[in-house]
């Protein structure tokens, strides 16, 4: 099973800021890496899938980057909606399909 | 727009049984495959369990294989996720989305419901 770590595990930030999130895969994970936003009290949202490609309807300050075991979120300049957990996924090697803890991202 | 409605959720003792519900609706079910995943109360996400589009290909995780059963109805509408021998570390929210891939499984989850909630206690 690939393990996913997340780090920092919390981020306080301020609105217009930019936001820098991390994901460690223990084993290469090619470029099959998705990142997922999550609300309070709300389902998931995909984001990003396979690295860098945003989904449907996600604004242009979202971007991902990385390939192989090391993999990054970019939130470019924070929006107050923007405030919520954030979880990477790989599905290089399924099952199981497996998360990150996720990362709080905390306004300042 | 796509919809995913979950039922089923509740409280039951350890050793019972629940059958959750995934509803579609605006979607072309049956050309997708449909996840499950879970949340623990406070925890992060665990994926659970996907069956693929054409209901052949059942996949589970480890933690409740032998116990839970994804399914899917003759309709193509509603997916279910039959829960048996439940234990007190089942309880969680339990949401269905639909898998990204059309007519193939991709692992990523596009369209999420809102949940149902799972509470297994005596």
């Amino acid at each position: 099973e690939i393990v996913l770590t997340q780090s920092p595990a919390t981020l306080s930030l301020s609105p217009g800021e930019r936001a820098t999130l991390s994901c460690r895969a223990s084993q290469s994970v090619s470029s099959y890496l998705a990142w997922y936003q999550q609300k309070p009290g709300q389902a998931p949202r995909l984001l990003i899938y396979d690295t860098s490609n945003r989904a449907t309807g996600i604004p242009a300050r979202f971007s991902g980057s990385g390939s192989g075991t090391d993999f990054t979120l970019t939130i470019s300049s924070l929006e107050p909606e923007d405030f919520a957990v954030y979880y990477c996924q790989q599905r290089s090697s399924w099952p199981p399909i497996t998360f990150g803890q996720g990362t709080r991202l905390e306004m300042k | 727009q796509v919809q995913l409605v979950e039922s089923g959720g509740g409280v039951v003792q350890p050793g019972g049984s629940l059958r959750l519900s995934c509803a579609a609706s605006r979607f072309t079910f049956s050309t997708y495959g449909i996840h499950w995943v879970r949340q623990a109360p406070g925890k992060g996400l665990e994926w659970v369990a996907v069956l693929s589009y054409d209901g052949n290909y059942p996949h589970y995780a480890d933690s409740v294989k032998g116990r839970f059963t994804i399914s899917r109805d003759t309709s193509q509408t509603t997916l279910y996720l039959q829960m048996n021998s439940l234990r007190a570390e089942d309880t969680a929210v339990y949401y269905c989305a639909t898998d990204q891939g059309r007519y193939f499984l991709s692992g990523d989850m596009d369209v999420w419901g809102q949940g149902t909630t799972v509470t297994v206690s005596s």
